[in-house]
């Protein structure tokens, strides 16, 4: 059974569009968070929501919008693609607690042409 | 601000060598650490952590990492490399307060020569 799943897995698209990435976890966590992967590897923090409610917004352009319609499903949306926006982005959640550690899907490619 | 540094982008050791992936960290207060391993196109996978039990950590795979206050170290070791242990390593910290937000090294790729 899948934990922490992402759709799509690969996106390949122009600049200018709008494009979503969806995220669904089965292990029954409240906290689901949306990871940056660039290029170099580094891992940044976009945001997090903890049963449905925003509690992480890292300075992250007001082009990309998180939306949680229940604690299972946090998906992302981007609008005006630009360059800069090729990344791999990771989905997560944790258990409760900061020892909680955090599971990952599997990641969806982004590349903006 | 929490933050770890990985020392070394990357490190090359020979099938059944010791594996020693570098992590130091700073924080005001007590941490909790982490290490995850990635492979080639796949997510991250918890390897271990460190929550204030004991300082000596056993994961998956045969790693394990040992938490030196007076060091601010989290180093991962393993005994003997095996090929299938090549992968990017993240080092992880969690910020205080009432959010759970994950701070990671710039990772160590491990490569593993027959």
């Amino acid at each position: 059974d899948t934990a922490v799943s992402q759709t799509p897995k690969y996106l390949v698209t122009q600049m200018g569009n709008d494009k979503s990435i969806k995220c669904e976890q089965n292990l029954g966590h409240d906290t689901m968070y949306w990871y940056k992967q660039d290029s170099k590897k580094f891992l940044k923090i976009m945001f997090s929501y903890n049963n449905k409610e925003l509690i992480i917004n890292e300075t992250v352009p007001n082009r990309f919008s998180p939306k949680s319609p229940d604690k299972a499903h946090l998906n992302l949306h981007i609008n005006s693609l630009e360059l800069g926006d090729s990344a791999v982005y990771f989905c997560a959640s944790s258990l409760p607690g900061q020892g909680g550690e955090q599971y990952f899907g599997p990641g969806t490619r982004l590349t903006v042409t | 601000a929490q933050s770890v540094t990985q020392l070394g982008s990357h490190v090359s050791v020979s099938e059944g060598a010791l594996v020693l992936l570098r992590c130091n960290y700073s924080s005001s207060v007590p941490p909790y650490l982490f290490w995850y391993v990635q492979y080639p196109n796949q997510g991250l996978q918890l390897l271990l952590k460190y929550t204030s039990a004991a300082t000596l950590v056993k994961g998956i795979n045969g790693f394990e990492a040992e938490f030196k206050k007076s060091e601010t170290s989290f180093h991962l070791t393993k005994p003997s490399a095996h090929m299938s242990d090549a992968a990017e390593y993240f080092c992880a910290v969690v910020s205080g307060g009432s959010n759970y937000k994950l701070t990671f090294g710039k990772g160590t790729l491990l490569t593993v020569n027959p």
